[in-house]
């Protein structure tokens, strides 16, 4: 059974307080790992594919690394705005990645008070 | 950009109705689609791999009979939900792979069945 998990499931911040989330994946079989964020009512955004160990992405005031010796990744928000409010989702997919199969985590929803 | 749209958004049905939900990738060509379903408070559960041209290939668990795709163009995919029946109700979301291991997802099908 491939488990991912995020924690916290969710998150109250005030404006201006950066933050951050953890997805864990099992670390054998490594293909890849997937960020995404999803607002109420909308589609899915891909924030970031991410391959290779000690990879460190940034987007914006968002920046995510990973792990894959150990297994985890790490979604930074550098001062948080009410519209980075969302559910923020890892994914990860294992094996030769030709399948393209995404294993989803629960997700952490943030909610960023004004 | 890479859009992917959903139609309907909500649908509400009788118990013993079949429900088609179509996913269309806008702007690029998609060769692999990929349908998800979502229960209250859980991950987005892959269902199947929709493939352009041939099968689709089921998820462990997921029947095949039930959950008919079609996936007849490079733009389109359809579910459909056949004979559903109220613990069919649920969250279903479809996502598009371009090239890259990227996937575009659509805003969802809400599915309610009386």
């Amino acid at each position: 059974i491939l488990n991912v998990e995020q924690s916290p499931q969710s998150l109250h911040v005030q404006e201006g307080d950066s933050t951050n989330f953890t997805c864990s994946f099992p670390s054998s079989n490594f293909y890849a790992l997937h960020w995404y964020r999803w607002e109420t009512a909308k589609s899915p955004e891909a924030l970031f594919v991410m391959t290779l160990n000690g990879d460190e992405k940034k987007k914006g005031r968002i920046s995510a690394t990973l792990n894959t010796k150990e297994g985890y990744s790490y979604l930074y928000i550098k001062g948080s705005q009410p519209e980075d409010s969302a559910t923020y989702l890892c994914a990860f997919i294992r094996g030769s990645g030709n399948t393209g199969k995404l294993i989803f985590g629960q997700g952490t929803t943030l909610q960023v008070k004004p | 950009g890479a859009v992917v749209s959903q139609h309907p958004s909500r649908v509400i049905c009788k118990s013993g109705t079949s429900v088609k939900i179509e996913c269309r990738s806008l702007d690029f060509q998609a060769t692999t689609m990929f349908w998800y379903r979502q229960f209250p408070k859980k991950s987005l559960m892959l269902m199947a791999t929709s493939n352009e041209g041939s099968k689709a290939t089921y998820e462990q668990g997921v029947e095949k009979d039930k959950f008919l795709i079609n996936h007849a163009s490079l733009t389109l995919s359809t579910l459909t939900v056949t004979s559903a029946h109220p613990e069919d109700s649920s969250f279903y979301i479809c996502s598009a792979r371009k090239a890259t291991d990227t996937q575009y997802f659509g805003p969802g099908t809400r599915l309610t069945v009386l």
